[in-house]
């Protein structure tokens, strides 16, 4: 069985500091990674995955994750946060052999401060 | 491409009654996922398809619940009776292969 995990809530961060949304994950066989991002009222925007390859990955409006295989985690950052970032952030799981079922975490709420 | 195109995206409706939601995946993608979101249970996978075939629907709460894909073109949800307990948002998504999900606007249900 696979599982994910963001263990905050939430998480408040000032206008132009660094932002990390965390996320820990379990599965069999190798693991495929999402960041999925959700504005109030409209659906999930695809925003970075890690399949293979370089553990930074980067993606759409200037976020970056790291993918660490001893520590199971894939962690969103971003190095100056924007108060258009605020919005829930999703972290989803997959592996190699059963890659359509995807497990979805239970969101993290970013607030940005200005 | 206008991307996932669900409708209607606000159903309010009384508990027995069918409601039918219904989606329009991105031309080419050959996965269509269905979604449910509450507070309380967060994201739930129902029921995907691969090239119109449903593959798993081990997600899908119970009999009241039903999904087709007769083309590869549209996919329907249908609840039939509805219960208040089925009030969520319903996501549609598609992909194609082995691809990131490309998510609908919702439809947003409420039973009373």
């Amino acid at each position: 069985a696979q599982s994910v995990a963001q263990p905050e809530d939430q998480v408040n961060v000032a206008e132009g500091n660094p932002l990390t949304v965390k996320c820990t994950y379990s599965v069999s066989g190798n693991p495929y990674l999402f960041w999925y991002v959700q504005y109030p009222n409209r659906g999930l925007q695809f925003l970075l995955k890690y399949i293979t390859g370089d553990n930074l990955v980067k993606g759409s409006y200037g976020f970056e994750a790291e993918f660490n295989k001893s520590q199971t985690s894939f962690h969103l950052k971003k190095p100056s946060a924007l108060v258009s970032d605020s919005a829930l952030y999703f972290c989803a799981v997959t592996w190699e052999g059963g890659y359509q079922k995807v497990t979805f975490g239970t969101g993290t709420k970013l607030q940005v401060i200005p | 491409d206008a991307g996932v195109i669900q409708s209607p995206r606000h159903e309010v409706t009384e508990m027995g009654q069918e409601v039918t939601l219904r989606c329009k995946p991105i031309s080419g993608h050959d996965y269509l996922f269905w979604y449910r979101q509450t507070m309380m249970r967060g994201l739930e996978l129902l029921i995907y398809f691969n090239n119109n075939v449903p593959i798993d629907d081990s997600g899908m709460p119970e009999d009241r619940f039903s999904a087709k894909m007769p083309n590869a073109s549209f996919s329907t949800l249908k609840i039939q009776p509805s219960e208040p307990r089925d009030s969520a948002v319903y996501f549609c998504a598609s992909s194609l292969s082995h691809n990131e999900q490309f998510f609908g606007p919702g439809t947003r249900l409420t039973v009373l």
